[in-house]
């Protein structure tokens, strides 16, 4: 099993309605991040969460909610889906001090119609 | 604001030539410089973290280096299995995040 999944891989899903991605981990890693990917942007960071009781936005946080439900754990709402939310998003995870940087899931193809 | 910028978009090469990928950043005092491989429909894969200018990391035809403002990423003698698209990204000390560059696609040719 991947150390990072993500639900669904694919989704394809009408303008304003409400739509919510999901993460699960098995790293054991107390940070976890949303990030969304659009070609010639790269990686943009939505939201991140340092445990359960701590969520952060970050830069392109509008549009988007997140919980963290448990420490392996963490989903991404779009409470009313508009065209250019369409992207790949992924979810990562991190230590504290990571020399390795983050461990990312396989990522979920948004399209929003 | 940390930035990051990585040149070519893309590269195309032949197998068996070999070529260099650039990231070039600005970060208010660097933590580390990590490169990932991205497969396409896959996440980010770790490569390499680099912590000081100069030092260098190896892995198969892949080689990483740094300096004061920016990275390379050599493949020699590349293989159609090394097409991916390349990211660079940076870390500033004390902060939690990585600011990540838009990527390089390297597609090589048999």
């Amino acid at each position: 099993d991947a150390d990072v999944t993500q639900t669904p891989r694919n989704r394809i899903t009408k303008t304003g309605k409400r739509i919510m991605l999901e993460c699960s981990q098995t790293k054991g890693h107390d940070r976890m991040y949303w990030y969304r990917q659009d070609p010639g942007l790269g990686l943009r960071l939505i939201y991140y969460s340092f445990d359960v009781k701590d969520i952060n936005k970050g830069e392109i946080s509008d549009g988007y909610s997140v919980s963290r439900q448990a420490q392996a754990k963490f989903s991404l709402s779009l409470e009313s889906a508009i065209p250019n939310q369409t992207a790949l998003y992924f979810c990562a995870t991190s230590e504290r001090q990571s020399n390795y940087g983050y461990t990312f899931g396989s990522g979920t193809r948004l399209t929003v119609v | 604001e940390d930035q990051v910028t990585q040149s070519p978009e893309a590269l195309r090469l032949q197998e068996g030539e070999s070529s260099s990928l650039n990231c070039s950043y600005t970060v208010s005092g660097l933590r580390g410089l990590f490169w990932y491989r991205q497969d396409p429909g896959k996440g980010p894969e770790f490569l390499f973290t680099l912590y000081s200018a100069g030092e260098e990391k190896e892995k198969e035809r892949l080689k990483a280096t740094l300096t004061k403002k920016e990275s390379f990423l050599h493949i020699t003698a590349p293989k159609p299995e090394d097409s991916a698209t390349y990211l660079c990204a940076v870390q500033a000390r004390g902060d939690y995040k990585l600011s990540f560059g838009a990527g390089t696609t390297v597609t090589v040719r048999a």
